[in-house]
């Protein structure tokens, strides 16, 4: 498959234990955020989103938090699983400016079974 | 419902050289976005079409464009690649534009089309 071959901060968990994966965003000004997920030799896909109006969104086995104060966004995914295994992006739009987004360097989240 | 096309999966060109990808969102979509992913600098936004119109665009220079034809598929172009231009390059549709829906629409992303430039 396609590698994208970044050199990633990478965090390694136990399968069945909680991964928490952390972004810092910088423009005070972003008012909607995006996480996404990609496999080797795949595109990225979206995981959840979290408008600047919360700071807490759940979905399935995943939820988001957002802290303006500090500008930092994380995913927190439940129980991961082998198939979590990929890189995880966090994504901002400013002004909710058609679809131009901000991607964030990434995390390659690694789960051991 | 088939998926975010593109072609040619991979590609190699020399510097220099000029190359189009090509992008098919899925059916019914109108909004197209392009992106450069590099080791260095990760995912960089390149533009958005939407309905034939590009809405918006990033920071690359004008050997960068892109077009959208009526039947949404989408174009970019690179005029007199260089060596830095060697990336993944990931085309992205969603049901509309972000800006004129007024609310927050999933963008699918498609696999990518590797270029290389020797």
């Amino acid at each position: 498959g396609e590698s994208v071959g970044l050199h990633l901060p990478t965090l390694s968990v136990q399968e069945g234990d909680n991964s928490i994966i952390n972004c810092a965003y910088s423009n005070s000004a972003s008012d909607y955020f995006i996480w996404y997920k990609q496999e080797s030799g795949k595109g990225p896909q979206f995981i959840i989103d979290i408008r600047s109006n919360m700071d807490k969104r759940q979905g399935q086995r995943v939820t988001v938090l957002l802290n303006k104060t500090v500008k930092h966004l994380s995913l927190q995914i439940a129980a991961t699983q082998p198939g979590d295994s990929a890189v995880y992006f966090c994504a901002e739009n400013i002004g909710y400016n058609f679809n131009k987004f901000y991607f964030g360097s990434g995390t390659k989240l690694n789960v051991k079974p | 419902k088939a998926g975010v096309t593109q072609t040619p999966r991979y590609l190699i060109k020399t510097r220099g050289q000029q190359v189009t990808l090509s992008c098919s969102p899925i059916s019914g979509h109108r909004s197209v976005s392009w992106y450069q992913q590099t080791p260095g600098q990760g995912l960089q936004f390149l533009f958005e079409y939407f309905s034939e119109t590009q809405r918006n665009k990033g920071n690359f220079p004008g050997r960068f464009s892109g077009r959208q034809f009526s039947n949404s598929r989408s174009e970019m172009n690179v005029s007199t690649l260089e060596l830095g231009d060697s990336a993944l390059y990931l085309c992205a549709s969603s049901l509309m534009s972000i800006g004129t829906s007024g609310r927050a629409v999933e963008q699918f992303f498609g696999p990518g089309t590797r270029l290389t430039v020797l």
